[in-house]
């Protein structure tokens, strides 16, 4: 079965300080991997995706993730967070475009002026 | 903007009444919608597949006659949480697959969510 791993549940950095969250997967083929961020209250922002192909991805707001297949991991970074940055960010996995996701338990960023 | 509207976004009712939830695609055909629900500062929970046409499969441990899905049509899908009580307060939300041209490499697009309190 798909699960997922967010080890860190709050991370507090500063702004303009660089960013790594972590995530990892456990699902036996190649996963579809994304990064969703929830602003208290709201909906879900897809962050970015990785299907296939280059294992970098960049997506919105300055972000990028890496897939590494022999760690079972999909890291989200930004190099200098914004305060605007600060959210309930989550990291999801599923076995196709069309299948359902499976989301982690979610990592906290907080940041400090 | 938006592709995927779900309403209402917020709704407060009491316990014992019927709460229905909808979920539309708006510019792309959706075989397939899901139901999450999120407990306050937790992870989003699969509750069930919605397909159009079919009955809807459910995950483990959600109770299908309390939570009503109806997938009638390729852009609309519906949950209707039946005689609501505290407990059923939560944040759902739904999202769908599109389908056809353009779309083989898109996402699941989610919805806004409702944030649905009993009293």
């Amino acid at each position: 079965a798909q699960s997922v791993t967010q080890p860190d549940i709050h991370i507090t950095v500063s702004e303009g300080a660089s960013l790594e969250l972590r995530c990892n997967y456990s699902y036996g083929a190649t996963p579809y991997l994304f990064w969703y961020v929830q602003s208290p209250g709201q909906g879900l922002q897809l962050l970015l995706k990785y299907f296939s192909g280059d294992t970098l991805v960049q997506g919105i707001k300055g972000f990028e993730a890496e897939f590494k297949r022999s760690q079972s991991s999909f890291n989200l970074r930004k190099p200098s967070v914004h305060w605007s940055d600060a959210a309930e960010y989550f990291c999801a996995v599923g076995a196709s475009r069309d299948d359902k996701i499976i989301f982690g338990k979610g990592t906290r960023l907080h940041i400090l002026p | 903007g938006a592709v995927v509207s779900q309403h209402p976004s917020r709704v407060i009712c009491k316990s014992g009444t019927s709460v229905k939830i909808e979920c539309r695609s708006l510019d792309f055909q959706a075989t397939t919608m899901f139901w999450y629900r999120q407990f306050p500062k937790q992870s989003l929970m699969l509750m069930a597949t919605s397909n159009e046409g079919s009955k809807a499969t459910y995950e483990q441990g959600v109770e299908k006659d309390k939570f009503l899905i109806n997938h009638a049509s390729l852009t609309l899908s519906t949950l209707t949480v039946t005689s609501a009580h505290p407990e059923d307060s939560s944040f759902y939300i739904c999202s769908a697959v599109g389908q056809g041209r353009g779309r083989s490499n898109q996402p699941q697009h989610f919805g806004d969510g409702t944030r649905l309190s009993i009293l």
